[in-house]
């Protein structure tokens, strides 16, 4: 399978704190997304961050991304209960390849 | 904004029945997508299409076919549907192709096949 992994599955904080995820992937990529998924619908892009590049910025979200390692993080800062959701990395090449999520609660 | 739309949210089919899942996107991307979620496994590619009567299968195309006779409108086909085939079912579109723009999502058609 060429599909990537979030680590960890699950994530429960609390309203405020920050929420790190983290993604590795197999194959070599021309770039990187993140998607959200609210229960039940269907995915939302958040950021996109290419292969030449090591860190991006939208509003609250920081992705940083290391080639040599294969592996991508996404941290959420000051994190609302509406962010509540799952969250997935998806490696591009030929194709978009989907890691298995991460599953985000942010208690009230 | 890029709004793609399958037909139902929900569907209940009997096992051998042919379903057709439709898709329809309204930017003129050239690229459509079916993909199928099952907790655990993450999104699976089933097929794909970057032109109008052009498909590409997937990792999982097994038991399932597409119909791309209109730019706008993709639509997946099982063709006798079986149990193991009870999923969300996802369609997408994007403007490029390999991943170098945004997959835009539907709000998926949940099948479950009895």
């Amino acid at each position: 399978s060429q599909q990537g992994e979030e680590d960890p599955q699950a994530l429960s904080i609390q309203e405020g704190e920050n929420a790190t995820m983290n993604c590795s992937y197999k194959t070599s990529i021309n770039n990187l997304q993140w998607y959200r998924q609210n229960s039940g619908r269907g995915l939302v892009h958040l950021i996109l961050i290419r292969s030449n590049e090591r860190e991006k910025h939208s509003g609250r979200l920081r992705v940083t991304l290391d080639t040599s390692k294969k592996s991508s993080s996404l941290l959420i800062t000051a994190s609302r209960a509406a962010d509540t959701a799952s969250y997935f990395c998806a490696s591009t090449g030929n194709q978009f390849y989907f890691g298995t999520g991460t599953s985000l609660t942010v208690i009230p | 904004d890029v709004k793609v739309t399958q037909s139902s949210r929900y569907l209940v089919k009997r096992t051998g029945e042919k379903v057709f899942l439709e898709c329809v996107q309204d930017m003129d991307h050239e690229n459509m997508f079916w993909y199928r979620q099952d907790p655990g496994l993450g999104l699976r590619l089933i097929y794909f299409s970057y032109d109008v009567k052009m498909k590409e299968k997937g990792d999982i195309p097994e038991g399932y076919s597409v119909s791309r006779e209109k730019k706008e409108r993709f639509s997946l086909i099982l063709e006798s549907a079986s149990t193991n085939q009870t999923s969300m079912y996802l369609c997408a579109s994007s403007l490029e192709i390999k991943g170098n723009s945004p997959l835009h999502f539907g709000n998926g058609t949940r099948l479950t096949v009895t």
